[in-house]
């Protein structure tokens, strides 16, 4: 159990459709970074966000967006679903914005989407 | 740019048996190094660290690795393998002050066979 939540567990949708991901955490960590993790292959950094801000973005279209709330919870949006988009989303939570990269990340267990 | 390659995809090792994955990196500065392993269905799970201090890291579950920076390798080793090891493992590398964003390699796949 790391203390990171992440609904929905697993989704299906349909090219062209909306998605919405969701991560929450009852400890205090400031940064959240979501990664996408396709089948057999090791996650991709999609962004991360400080105090409610994108800080940080990977090689990742403008369809993938992003909200942090002032508790910290953050929401993935994906928009115009393709079948590439098919993955294990992951939330990743830490403290301290952009500063040194050797603070750890807490891993959530993912939300499987599946896009027909 | 930074980079990671994990040699092997798949690895198969007995019970009782040294475990060792490899993992090279390509980095423009000295880098932040680490070892994550994912159980099925489950997030990722931290198992050491490098940050520039001892280049021998020991980590959690009998797990260590050594920084080479001349070979550009950290490679992860365990002295007895046991059962509850078979996972992926995943070798990851970041930049200091690069907003912590984690570039993972492909990972491998252990098997522990009895």
């Amino acid at each position: 159990e790391t203390g990171v939540t992440q609904s929905p567990t697993h989704l299906i949708k349909t090219r062209g459709q909306q998605v919405t991901l969701r991560c929450s955490s009852q400890s205090g960590h400031n940064t959240v970074s979501w990664y996408q993790q396709a089948l057999g292959q090791g996650p991709q950094f999609i962004f991360q966000y400080y105090r409610e801000e994108e800080n940080g973005r990977g090689n990742f279209p403008p369809r993938f967006s992003g909200l942090q709330f002032p508790n910290y919870s953050s929401e993935l949006n994906v928009n115009a679903l393709e079948l590439d988009d098919s993955a294990l989303y992951l939330c990743a939570l830490s403290l301290g914005g952009s500063s040194s990269g050797a603070n750890v990340l807490t891993f959530g267990a993912g939300s499987r989407l599946t896009v027909l | 740019a930074q980079s990671v390659t994990q040699l092997g995809s798949h690895v198969s090792v007995s019970e009782g048996a040294l475990v060792l994955l490899r993992c090279n990196y390509s980095s423009s500065v000295p880098p932040y190094l680490f070892w994550y392993v994912q159980y099925p269905n489950q997030g990722l799970q931290l198992l050491l660290k490098y940050t520039s201090a001892a280049t021998l890291v020991k980590g959690i579950n009998g797990f260590e690795a050594e920084f080479k920076k001349s070979e550009t390798s950290f490679h992860l080793t365990k002295p007895s393998a046991h059962m509850s090891d078979a996972a992926e493992y995943f070798c990851a590398v970041s930049e200091p002050g690069s907003a912590r964003q984690l570039t993972f390699g492909s990972g491998t796949q252990l098997t522990v066979l009895p």
